[in-house]
């Protein structure tokens, strides 16, 4: 298995309850990222992650709670949703957070929808 | 400070006839540019990127963009559309580093049998 792994693809949830979104990348890299992508806006970058440490948190709502356990695997923890938190959430990775090209691989998404 | 903007949110285009998608950004730095391309229900992937060496560049899939820092653009094209891509298409500026990245609103293009 190759690249940026997301799971689950779809998810439905209360505003009550807990879930979690998973993301597993298989190309050695050491920086992770957090992506919300909404209908008609920009890519919003949530959080990124360089060497299991957290380098930004992009003035995300405590709802939202990432974790990083080693370089490979990310989590996205989910509480208590707000029906407007309803988007795709991509995850990515890099090289490194300070490579000069930039390049991101994406995975295929988590399609989030609170109910 | 750095934005991008996409000219045109939706393009349509018949198969077989030139394709072309307009970005154009502001930067403070010496940007690196790319383009990204999403299918439905699928994640971005990278098309071509511009980091300070040749103007034209080539990419995956038969796409190129040109660098333009007089015009402040960097206009992706294709000679020929064909049916698979049609797509959403991302113009993104980097500030210097993957933490720095601004995407565009993205350019939905349509290709007609």
């Amino acid at each position: 298995e190759t690249g940026v792994t997301q799971t689950p693809r779809h998810l439905v949830m209360g505003m009550t309850n807990k879930k979690s979104l998973k993301c597993e990348q298989h190309l050695g890299h050491n920086a992770m990222y957090w992506y919300k992508q909404s209908a008609k806006k920009p890519l919003e970058l949530m959080f990124v992650y360089s060497l299991e440490e957290r380098v930004e948190n992009n003035s995300v709502p405590s709802r939202f709670s990432p974790e990083c356990p080693n370089s490979s695997h990310l989590f996205l923890h989910l509480h208590t949703l707000q029906p407007e938190d309803s988007a795709l959430y991509l995850c990515a990775s890099s090289q490194a957070v300070g490579a000069k090209t930039g390049e991101l691989f994406f995975g295929e998404g988590s399609r989030l929808t609170v109910l | 400070a750095q934005s991008v903007t996409q000219l045109d949110s939706h393009v349509s285009v018949s198969e077989g006839t030139p394709v072309l998608l307009r970005c154009n950004y502001s930067s403070s730095y010496s940007p690196s540019l790319f383009w990204y391309v999403q299918h439905p229900n699928k994640g971005l992937q990278l098309l071509l990127k511009y980091t300070s060496a040749a103007t034209l560049v080539k990419g995956i899939n038969g796409f190129e963009a040109e660098f333009k820092k007089s015009e402040t653009s960097f206009h992706l094209t294709k000679p020929s559309a064909h049916m698979s891509d049609a797509a959403e298409y991302f113009c993104v500026v980097s500030g210097g580093s993957a933490r720095q990245l601004t995407f565009g609103s993205g350019t939905q293009l349509t290709v007609l049998p």
